[in-house]
């Protein structure tokens, strides 16, 4: 079954803590992303990564660290230099050019 | 500053009449829009997309259409069901930066029984 997994559903993280979300793809996409969702705001790209070993900031990057070490996985790390983490957290991913599919979204609230 | 704007942040449509949603965006590179649907607390999930090439998709209930002089795209539902109570997105993507995509902040759409 095709699809892109993201875990955990919720995460809490404490004052000073890296937390790092994981998100999963089996659609051998090329391109994977991060976006941030808060109340009443669109979606806003975190960081992309269009092939393995490589990526590139967003719009809101200060804070976030990324990885992309296999095609199927792009793990976000949620740093202690982000002051306001608390938000939706969903991953995408795609073919080149074409429509992103997106996960089922992380949680993060600050404790 | 926000390329996508989507400028009514709800709306409420009588069960079996249209909904129309709509989309404005700033950028004249933009040539690839999505519109996608979004349940609280989960991803959203794509519904229908449109490129610069034509001024309308159709797909079952629902159409866009784009009108490239305006920078103005429109998501028709028809006829409205209650299941299509949620958050829209529409998204669109400028043809010189890959596949980076730029969202609207959304639309609730109520649909009443």
């Amino acid at each position: 079954d095709g699809g892109i997994t993201q875990s955990p559903k919720y995460l809490f993280r404490k004052e000073g803590q890296n937390v790092t979300l994981s998100c999963e793809q089996n659609l051998n996409h090329d391109a994977m992303y991060w976006y941030r969702q808060d109340p009443g705001q669109g979606l806003r790209l975190i960081y992309y990564s269009q092939i393995v070993n490589d990526f590139q900031k967003g719009d809101i990057a200060e804070g976030y660290s990324v990885s992309r070490e296999k095609k199927e996985s792009f793990p976000l790390t949620v740093t202690s230099a982000q002051k306001n983490p608390t938000a939706f957290y969903l991953c995408a991913s795609s073919k080149p050019m074409e429509t992103q599919y997106f996960g089922p979204g992380t949680r993060l609230l600050v404790l | 500053d926000q390329q996508v704007k989507q400028n009514s942040p709800s709306l409420s449509v009588q069960e079996g009449r249209i909904s129309i949603l709509n989309c404005d965006y700033t950028n004249s590179m933009f040539d690839y829009f999505l519109w996608y649907k979004k349940y609280p607390a989960e991803g959203p999930t794509f519904l229908i997309s449109i490129s610069s090439i034509k001024d309308k998709n159709e797909d079952g209930r629902f159409t866009v259409f784009l009108n490239k002089s305006a920078k103005h795209l429109s998501l028709h539902i028809v006829p409205s069901q209650p299941g299509d109570s949620a958050v829209y997105f529409c998204a669109g993507s400028p043809s010189n930066t890959g596949n980076q995509f730029y969202f609207g902040t959304g639309t609730s759409l109520t649909v009443i029984p």
